[in-house]
């Protein structure tokens, strides 16, 4: 049974650009969160999503961030137009229904030139 | 409004043992999870409570104490490989589970 698979690991976008970070939860697990975590600090909650369906989005920047959890495929976190102070590690941790445990993937590291 | 406080930064010698408080204010209580994360890696589950009292898995414990909003987390028999950031989280009670994290702990064991 694979992890929570997040990728790429590293991307590296010039400001203006747009990322899209994607994670795969473990299987039979149908709820997801995104968290960014910035160096020396602790995990910020920005959303949690169930399949098609935001559930908590309080966390993210209004404009510019924007997450999915499609009924197929990856959970898919955009950042569009980036800015250096969008640069930090990115998160993903999925949990079944009922689930006490978050899982956590491997991370993307964004750097913004 | 939600608080989560830990020390930020710990130093413990190897051998010996270390705690690592956490005390929450949140719009309601549903447990409260330890992880370990080294430096550039993934958090990992150490522990989880929902009940006050004290859960011991090995050199790691971890209690609870709802009417205070305080967790600690015990560490035993300390070794090098526990030198890590220790990150506390409360699971918020609402109709959903939303995941909240603190500051985290970073705690460097010497020789």
């Amino acid at each position: 049974n694979a992890g929570v698979m997040q990728n790429p690991r590293h991307l590296v976008r010039r400001r203006g650009q747009e990322a899209r970070l994607r994670c795969s939860p473990m299987k039979g697990h149908s709820h997801v969160y995104w968290y960014r975590q910035l160096p020396e600090e602790g995990l910020k909650f920005m959303v949690y999503l169930q399949k098609e369906n935001i559930i908590d989005e309080s966390g993210m920047p209004k404009e510019r961030f924007s997450a999915e959890f499609p009924k197929e495929g990856p959970s898919i976190l955009r950042i569009q137009q980036v800015v250096r102070g969008d640069s930090a590690a990115y998160f993903c941790a999925s949990s079944p229904p009922q689930g006490r445990k978050l899982f956590f993937g491997s991370g993307t590291q964004l750097s913004v030139l | 409004g939600q608080n989560i406080d830990q020390p930020t930064e710990m130093t413990a010698t190897e051998g010996a043992i270390v705690q690592i408080n956490c005390t929450y204010q949140t719009s309601g209580f549903n447990g409260l999870f330890w992880y370990q994360q080294h430096a550039g890696e993934a958090p990992t589950f150490l522990s989880y409570n929902v009940l006050d009292g004290l859960e011991e898995k090995g050199r790691f414990s971890s209690f609870l104490s709802r009417s205070k909003g305080y967790s600690y987390l015990l560490l035993k028999e300390l070794q090098m490989k526990d030198s890590a950031s220790y990150l506390c989280a409360v699971r918020e009670e609402t109709s959903y589970d939303k995941v909240i994290f603190g500051p985290g702990t970073s705690l460097s064991v010497i020789p």
